[in-house]
């Protein structure tokens, strides 16, 4: 069985701050790693994914992950967000390359205030 | 890219009666497609895995005969929520694999409110 933890349901920045998203997993089996972000009454956009290799991923819109495998976490981090930044983060783990039958965990809104 | 396109966007209907929701996969076929139901703010909990031309896979706890699901072509996946129930209310997505990738490309979900 695998499960997903986000450490922190909200998290309010202000504009040009930096930004670290918690995420830890447990799983008994290989994991595959993502992260997702959701704007309001919208699907889903994959922002970044760990599969193997490099453990320090780079996504879209000036997101970065590190997995760390002896913490069993897979934080989310940007170095200066952006008002547009403001939405729910999702972090999943799969256990298939495809990222196939997710299991995400509870969300985190970033909030972005200028 | 990979688009999928859900439709409708938004549905209000009235309490036992049905709602067919599609996702469709616009420039690729997608033999395989993932269907979430969403509650504010929450997760998004897997209902069933759709295999186009097979009967679909659902979750523990998900009842099938009343969320049916239809995979008929290769580019198209409906949902249709049977006797609907105000507790029926939520936000449901659909995702798509992309087969070359093996991606997930999700749709902008439904808005479905029954009163």
């Amino acid at each position: 069985a695998q499960s997903v933890t986000q450490l922190d349901s909200q998290v309010p920045v202000f504009e040009e701050a930096p930004v670290e998203l918690r995420c830890n997993y447990s799983s008994s089996v290989s994991v595959y790693l993502f992260w997702y972000v959701q704007y309001p009454n919208q699907g889903l956009q994959l922002l970044l994914k760990y599969l193997s290799g490099s453990t320090l991923v780079k996504g879209i819109n000036g997101f970065e992950a590190e997995f760390n495998k002896s913490q069993t976490s897979f934080h989310l981090r940007k170095p200066s967000v952006h008002i547009s930044d403001t939405a729910e983060y999702f972090c999943a783990v799969s256990g298939e390359t495809s990222g196939s039958r997710l299991t995400f965990g509870e969300g985190t809104q970033l909030t972005v205030n200028p | 890219g990979a688009v999928v396109s859900q439709h409708p966007s938004r549905v209000i209907c009235k309490s036992g009666t049905s709602v067919k929701i599609e996702c469709r996969s616009l420039d690729f076929q997608a033999t395989t497609m993932f269907w979430y139901r969403q509650f504010p703010k929450q997760s998004l909990m897997l209902m069933a895995t759709s295999n186009e031309g097979s009967k679909a896979t659902y979750e523990q706890g998900v009842e099938k005969d009343k969320f049916l699901i239809n995979h008929a072509s290769l580019t198209l996946s409906t949902l249709t929520v049977t006797s609907a129930h105000p507790e029926d209310s939520s936000f449901y997505i659909c995702s798509a694999r992309v087969p070359v990738s093996q991606g997930l490309h999700f749709g902008n979900g439904t808005r479905l409110t029954v009163t």
